[in-house]
């Protein structure tokens, strides 16, 4: 069955940087985009971007433009998404989905805190 | 790029159907059949019921259908039930460049 497991919670200070992995498992790997979508607490869903596993191509919301890099391993099968130069306002859920024009399967988040 | 619009809730007694509109704009619902619905349990992640603007994906109700017009899709759950108490999501894919936006989030109360 498809799967995407990610990595566990992470707390980190104001301006420094996160990578959060997705191991996908159940499906060809490199067949699907992976998309990367964060959630503040009580907040809506906010897409971030997308990363396409066979060729590496990325496209970014122009919010996270400059500050946001998602890379893959397809040896482990594994999406990344690095946020950098993080604020307060960064603290949320991140969820990585696989996509092919619709988000079919989610990984379980990961919540990334940003506190001094 | 701006959120799609939903209503912030939408209410029904058991056995009833009500409908969710998601707004957008001739750059993003009203240009692409790529609307999907995405159910929303507290604190777990996301769930895909409808995708293409109106099919559903193996194993999921056929009490949920999607349809649009013009700008703006719609969600419509028949014969409510106590489990389909969310928060639901539209989103649409909106070209090249932005890619995809979601909407705002309906919170869904079964009376």
């Amino acid at each position: 069955q498809v799967q995407l497991v990610q990595s566990g919670a992470e707390v980190k200070k104001p301006g420094a940087s996160v990578k959060v992995s997705c191991k996908a498992s159940g499906y060809t790997f490199t067949s699907y985009d992976i998309n990367w979508v964060r959630q503040a607490t009580g907040q809506g869903l906010e897409w971030m971007g997308w990363m396409n596993p066979n060729s590496g191509n990325t496209g970014y919301a122009q919010k996270f433009q400059g500050r946001v890099t998602m890379t893959r391993n397809t040896s482990i099968s594994t999406a990344y998404m690095e946020l950098s130069s993080l604020r307060s306002e960064d603290t949320a859920v991140y969820y990585c989905a696989r996509a092919l024009r619709n988000f079919d399967y989610w990984g379980q988040g990961t919540l990334v805190t940003v506190s001094s | 790029q701006s959120a799609l619009t939903q209503p912030a809730s939408v209410s029904g007694s058991p056995g009833q159907s009500i409908t969710i509109s998601c707004t957008g704009t001739s750059s993003d619902v009203g240009s692409y059949n790529l609307v999907s619905w995405y159910q929303q349990h507290p604190g777990k992640a996301p769930k895909l019921m409808i995708y293409e603007g109106s099919k559903r994906p193996s194993g999921v109700s056929n009490r949920f259908s999607g349809s649009k017009s013009g700008n703006t899709a719609s969600l419509t759950i028949s014969g409510l039930q106590a489990e389909d108490e969310a928060d639901y999501y539209c989103c649409s894919y909106a070209g090249s460049s932005t890619y995809y936006v979601f909407g705002t989030g309906t919170k869904v109360t079964v009376l």
